[in-house]
């Protein structure tokens, strides 16, 4: 079955750098887009960013421009998202989930999520 | 900053219909599908309802969904109590080249 599992969250400095990891398994990695979603504490989603299935194209929110970048490594079917300039707003359960479909599909498949608190 | 509205809450006894209303504008709902999902607090989201109205394996016939214009709604039948969760519409944005995540509906189950 799809299992997604995320790590690397933790407490970071603002300003400071954090990079989250989402090993896939159960599927044909390369073959699906990816989404990195995000729920501040006691708050709604938050859509952040997406990648295609072979990595040619990325999308992200506007808040994270410039400071976020979602990567791929499909040999080891792991999924990134590489953050920097951190900012308190970021504080957030960060998921991953699996796109329906190679490009920009919906969501379909979620981890657990990793919380990342930024804060001084 | 949401770009979706829903109602906040809405409710209802076992056995009732309920409907959850998701507006939008041209730049969204009026140019691109809209997908469903529930949350129950403190687990990941389920998706529920995508390409308007398409329900994934396993998701009852309980749900449905339609889109019309700039508006979506999420339609839940035969209300159970393991229905009590958040719902949360989302469709792609063609002028942020992004999703957009709906503000989300609380049910509750009285």
């Amino acid at each position: 079955q799809v299992q997604l599992a995320e790590s690397g969250g933790g407490v970071v400095q603002p300003g400071r750098s954090l990079r989250l990891s989402c090993a896939a398994s159960g599927f044909t990695f390369n073959s699906y887009g990816m989404h990195w979603v995000r729920q501040a504490p006691g708050k709604g989603l938050e859509w952040v960013a997406l990648i295609s299935n072979d990595g040619s194209m990325t999308h992200y929110t506007d808040s994270v421009k410039g400071r976020f970048t979602i990567s791929r490594d499909n040999s080891k079917t792991t999924l990134f998202l590489q953050m920097s300039t951190l900012r308190p707003d970021d504080t957030a359960v960060y998921f991953c989930a699996r796109a329906l479909g190679a490009a920009h599909g919906v969501p379909d498949f979620w981890g657990q999520g990793t919380l990342v608190t930024v804060s001084s | 900053q949401s770009v979706l509205t829903q109602s906040p809450s809405a409710s209802g006894t076992p056995g009732q219909r309920v409907t959850i209303s998701c507006s939008g504008s041209s730049s969204n709902l009026g140019s691109s599908a809209v997908n469903w999902f529930q949350q129950v607090p403190g687990t990941a989201p389920k998706l529920l309802i995508y390409s308007n109205n398409q329900r994934p394996s396993g998701v009852p016939d309980r749900f449905s969904g339609s889109r019309s214009g700039t508006s979506a709604s999420l339609a839940i039948s035969g209300l159970q109590s393991e229905d009590e969760a958040d719902y949360y519409c989302v469709a792609w944005d063609d002028s942020l080249d992004a999703y957009v995540f709906g503000t989300g509906t609380k049910v509750t189950v009285l």
